[in-house]
């Protein structure tokens, strides 16, 4: 069974923090992905990696960046956090196409 | 690119009835997959069903099966004999065959289904 698990299922933070958002998958997956979840907007991917060291932006990076230094390990940086960042961030790995994505339980923030 | 549109942000059925769910899509592609992802209230988000665009025939898993237009660019879902654990949001998303995408999804806004006993 896959397993990808992210660090907390809530955190609170306050504006101008630094925040880290962990993401670790258990089945050797090349590719992992974070997505921001809104109401009304669905998920939009911030950023992905498709091999260790390796990153591409998504359609929403401004104000995120990612490491993955690691394969099973994928993370999410908010450089100085701000309220528009408060959001459900979900972590996704796969294998590739044709592959389906595995989603964690994803990471409820709040940034006060 | 590519852009997912659910139209319906709430939807309700009674138990055992069946629901369709709508989404349409809008590509230049010709090779890509469909899905549908269900979120249950504070669970993980799992696939329920897939659909290869080269394929004309209708995916199916069980109760769940999709209608899928090509030239339309619409992809519902429908599903049957409704469960109280069908209660979900559900995503519809969309990801090219090919290329660089490394299986990059775009998502639909969501719907949340209400299964009433």
């Amino acid at each position: 069974d896959v397993k990808v698990t992210q660090s907390s299922r809530y955190l609170v933070k306050r504006t101008g923090e630094k925040v880290f958002l962990e993401c670790v998958q258990d089945m050797d997956h090349e590719n992992m992905f974070w997505y921001r979840q809104d109401p009304g907007l669905g998920l939009r991917l911030i950023y992905f990696s498709y091999d260790v060291k390796m990153k591409e932006k998504g359609d929403i990076p401004e104000g995120y960046s990612v490491s993955r230094e690691k394969k099973e390990r994928f993370s999410l940086i908010l450089e100085s956090a701000s309220t528009n960042q408060t959001s459900m961030y979900l972590c996704a790995s796969s294998l590739g196409i044709p592959h389906e994505q595995y989603f964690g339980p994803g990471t409820r923030l709040t940034v006060t | 690119a590519q852009t997912v549109t659910q139209s319906q942000p709430e939807m309700s059925v009674q138990e055992a009835e069946t629901v369709t769910l709508s989404c349409t899509y809008d590509t230049s592609e010709s090779d890509y997959y469909l899905f549908w992802y269900k979120q249950p209230p504070s669970r993980q988000m799992i696939l329920v069903i897939r659909q290869e665009a080269y394929k004309q025939q209708n995916a199916t898993e069980n109760r769940f099966s999709v209608n899928f237009q090509k030239a339309a660019k619409s992809f519902s879902l429908k599903i049957s004999d409704s469960q109280l654990g069908d209660a979900a949001m559900y995503f519809c998303a969309y990801r090219n065959a090919g290329g660089t995408s490394y299986g990059k999804l775009t998502f639909g806004q969501g719907t949340i289904l209400t299964v009433h006993p």
